[in-house]
């Protein structure tokens, strides 16, 4: 079974620096998907940044940008000019070919002004 | 955002009792995933639907049921409540599989006592 791993509990960062956080996941599978979800305090979960497993060129979306790393098996997170707005739980998630997607425990991001 | 939602919203019952979460869209997507978010876990799928009556079972399944008579609602029932089912609980959709993207409801947060 796949698993997904953060292994980093909590993050802090500073207004206006850059952070990573990091995903390990593992599989057998060749063709999957990666995904970055934000749940601020509201609860509510919103997509980040995805990742197709096929393509070798890094997925950016504005300022969140990720590293994959196939063979290491590795999806790290990039925030750039961090701002407060970005202080949330951060999922990583992994889905195969088929619709069930698998989650990590989450990161806590604390953004200090 | 997608047309989300879910009801209710908060709910507090006692052990042994039945309770019914409703998860309703507004997009037609022919898929859709109930998860429950616990702290140390991250998000586990329920069951979810691939179609009107056509549904399967999640990683977390035991002492859930689920129905889908309409493509627009999809119900989770637990038929005993137990403590440990004190969650927080997510309705997702996406409109096919395989690569597309999951999208979440607000989440109902249940406490069983």
């Amino acid at each position: 079974a796949q698993t997904v791993t953060q292994s980093q509990p909590e993050m802090s960062v500073q207004e206006a620096e850059t952070v990573t956080l990091s995903c390990t996941y593992d599989t057998s599978e060749s063709d999957y998907y990666l995904f970055w979800y934000k749940q601020p305090p509201s609860r509510q979960m919103i997509l980040v940044i995805r990742q197709e497993a096929y393509k070798q060129q890094n997925a950016t979306e504005n300022r969140f940008s990720v590293n994959f790393q196939k063979a290491a098996k590795s999806f790290s997170l990039k925030i750039s000019d961090s701002q407060l707005g970005d202080a949330a739980m951060y999922f990583c998630a992994y889905r195969s070919g088929g619709n069930k997607l698998v989650f990590g425990a989450g990161t806590i991001l604390r953004v200090k002004s | 955002d997608a047309g989300i939602t879910q009801s209710p919203r908060h709910k507090v019952t006692e052990t042994g009792t039945p309770v019914t979460l409703r998860c309703h869209q507004t997009e037609n997507h022919r898929y859709m995933y109930w998860y429950r978010q616990d702290p140390g876990h991250g998000l586990r799928l329920i069951h979810y639907s691939y179609g009107v009556k056509d549904t399967d079972k999640g990683e977390v399944s035991d002492g859930y049921s689920v129905s889908r008579s309409k493509t627009e609602d999809f119900l989770l029932t637990l038929e005993s409540a137990t403590s440990s089912q004190t969650s927080v609980y997510f309705c997702a959709i996406s409109e096919v599989a395989g690569e597309e993207t999951q999208y979440f409801g607000p989440g109902t947060r249940l406490l069983v006592l």
